[in-house]
């Protein structure tokens, strides 16, 4: 199976600041890696899909990008909504068939 | 839209089952996969297996084979979720979730209690 690192566990980060959240995989994936954002008692949300995608009404502050084994999620500005914990996840052949992977996430708070 | 509509809270004893359903509503299961995905406490999220309904076509996370079952009915546009052998490590939030770029559409999670 396919393994999924992040890097780091947890950052702490003021208002305005540039984050960038690294991922890797164990193999190439090529660009079948997407990025959530995930509070406490909320449902998981999509902001950037296939490595550099960004999800129809995720803010522009959010991008993507990577291939392979290496990708990041950069956030330009951190906005006081985005304290969260954020994971990669990994697919293959969507959506016929393949498994599933999330990384362990990265825990963003407030300095 | 569609929205995904989970059924309630469980409480389950150890050894027993739980079965959770997701209703899609405002549309129907065309060409998209429903995968489940859990996150118990103080934990990340988990994926647990997916169905493409439209296919029958089935995956399972490897932990979880042998124990978990996902089907759907395409009839009543719902998927369900079911795990057995539950034991206390199995106390989790279950989401199910829409995949067609990334799971883009979200279940409001169920919280199973596995408890004695």
């Amino acid at each position: 199976d396919i393994q999924m690192t992040q890097s780091p566990s947890s950052l702490s980060a003021s208002v305005g600041d540039r984050v960038t959240i690294t991922c890797q995989a164990s193999q190439d994936i090529r660009n079948y890696l997407n990025w959530y954002q995930h509070k406490p008692g909320k449902a998981p949300k999509l902001l950037i899909f296939d490595a550099s995608n960004l999800e129809t009404g995720v803010p522009s502050r959010f991008s993507g990008s990577g291939s392979g084994t290496d990708f990041s999620l950069t956030i330009s500005s951190l906005d006081p909504d985005d304290f969260a914990t954020y994971y990669c996840q990994q697919y293959d052949n969507l959506p016929a068939g393949g498994i599933i992977t999330f990384g362990p996430g990265t825990t963003v708070d407030i300095k | 839209q569609v929205q995904l509509v989970q059924s309630g809270a469980e409480v389950k004893k150890p050894g027993s089952s739980v079965k959770v359903s997701c209703k899609a509503s405002g549309g129907t299961f065309s060409n998209y996969a429903i995968s489940w995905v859990r996150q118990a406490p103080g934990q990340g999220l988990e994926w647990m297996g997916k169905i493409f309904p439209v296919f029958g076509t089935l995956n399972y996370a490897q932990k979880f084979q042998g124990r978990v079952t996902i089907t759907a009915d395409k009839s009543r546009v719902t998927s369900y979720m079911e795990l057995s052998s539950l034991r206390s490590e199995d106390t989790a939030v279950y989401y199910c979730a829409r995949v067609v770029f990334g799971m883009d559409v979200w279940g409001q999670g169920t919280t199973v209690t596995v408890s004695s």
